[in-house]
C-alpha cells in the first residue's frame, strides 16, 4: 500500500545537539511537507519541495534545514538554533496540480531532555 | 490573508447522534477543501476531499458539503459511535498560491459517550 513513513516514532534531543526525522513516500507525489503541531496553535508549516532539489522556507523556518536529493524522501533536521523544539511533527505529500489532496505520516514526537 | 475558523472547538455527543461539524474560510479562491481526523498523538487521516467545483462528498457515515461564495464547509456524521472521538480538522488548499500550502483551522474535538 502507497504511503508516508516517518521515523523515528518518538525522538529524544539534548541540548546543543542536531537531529534528523525522516521521511519517505511511495506515493509517486512531487510535493512533500513538514508542518509543527504545537497544543493551541495548529499546524504551521515549516519547509515545502515542489519538485527534487529544490524546497522553499514556510512560515517558521528558523532552526530547521532540509534536503530533497530524491523524489521520495524529504528529511528534516532540527537544530540546535531551534530554541524551542519539542513538538510533534507531521510530514506530507500531494501530487503537483490543485485537485489532489494531502496524504500524512503518522509523526514524529521530538522533545528535548 | 486566507484563515480558516471551526466552530465548536469541543463537542460532546451521546452514541447515535447526527451531528455537524463547522468550517469557515475568508478567501473563496481555492482548490480545495478537505476534512481531516486525528487521533491523539497520530497523524491525520484524511476523510474527504472537496474540489472547488463539487458541493458535496460523502464516505460511509461521512457527508462533507462545500459552499464557496458563503466560505462554509460542513462534515456531517451520521449515527455516532464512540470509535468516532477523535480531533476533526478542516483545511483548505489556496487558490491564490501556487505552493500547495494548506492552511488549517484549529480543529473540533468531538467526544462520542456510550
Amino acid at each position: 500500500d502507497g504511503g508516508i513513513t516517518q521515523s523515528p516514532k518518538y525522538l529524544f534531543r539534548k541540548e546543543g545537539q542536531n537531529v534528523t526525522l525522516s521521511c519517505e513516500q511511495n506515493l509517486n507525489h512531487d510535493a512533500m511537507y513538514w508542518y509543527r503541531q504545537d497544543p493551541g496553535q495548529g499546524l504551521r508549516l515549516i519547509y515545502y519541495s515542489q519538485i527534487v532539489n529544490d524546497f522553499q522556507k514556510g512560515d517558521i523556518a528558523e532552526g530547521y534545514s532540509v534536503s530533497r536529493e530524491k523524489k521520495e524522501s524529504f528529511p528534516l533536521t532540527v537544530t540546535s538554533a531551534q530554541k524551542n523544539p519539542t513538538a510533534f511533527y507531521l510530514c506530507a505529500s500531494t501530487g503537483t496540480g490543485g485537485v489532489y489532496g494531502y496524504t500524512f505520516g503518522s509523526g514524529t514526537r521530538l522533545t528535548v531532555v | 490573508k486566507q484563515e480558516v475558523t471551526q466552530i465548536p472547538a469541543a463537542l460532546s455527543v451521546p452514541e447515535g447522534e447526527n451531528l455537524v461539524l463547522n468550517c469557515s474560510f475568508t478567501d473563496s479562491a481555492i482548490y480545495n477543501l478537505q476534512w481531516f481526523r486525528q487521533d491523539p498523538g497520530k497523524g491525520l487521516t484524511s476523510l474527504l476531499l472537496i474540489q472547488s467545483s463539487q458541493r458535496e462528498q460523502t464516505s460511509g457515515r461521512l457527508n462533507a458539503s462545500l459552499d464557496k461564495s458563503s466560505g462554509r464547509s460542513t462534515l456531517y456524521i451520521a449515527a455516532s459511535q464512540p470509535g468516532d472521538s477523535a480531533t476533526y480538522l478542516c483545511a483548505v488548499r489556496p487558490g491564490s498560491s501556487n505552493t500547495g500550502k494548506l492552511i488549517f483551522g484549529q480543529g473540533t474535538t468531538l467526544q462520542v459517550k456510550p
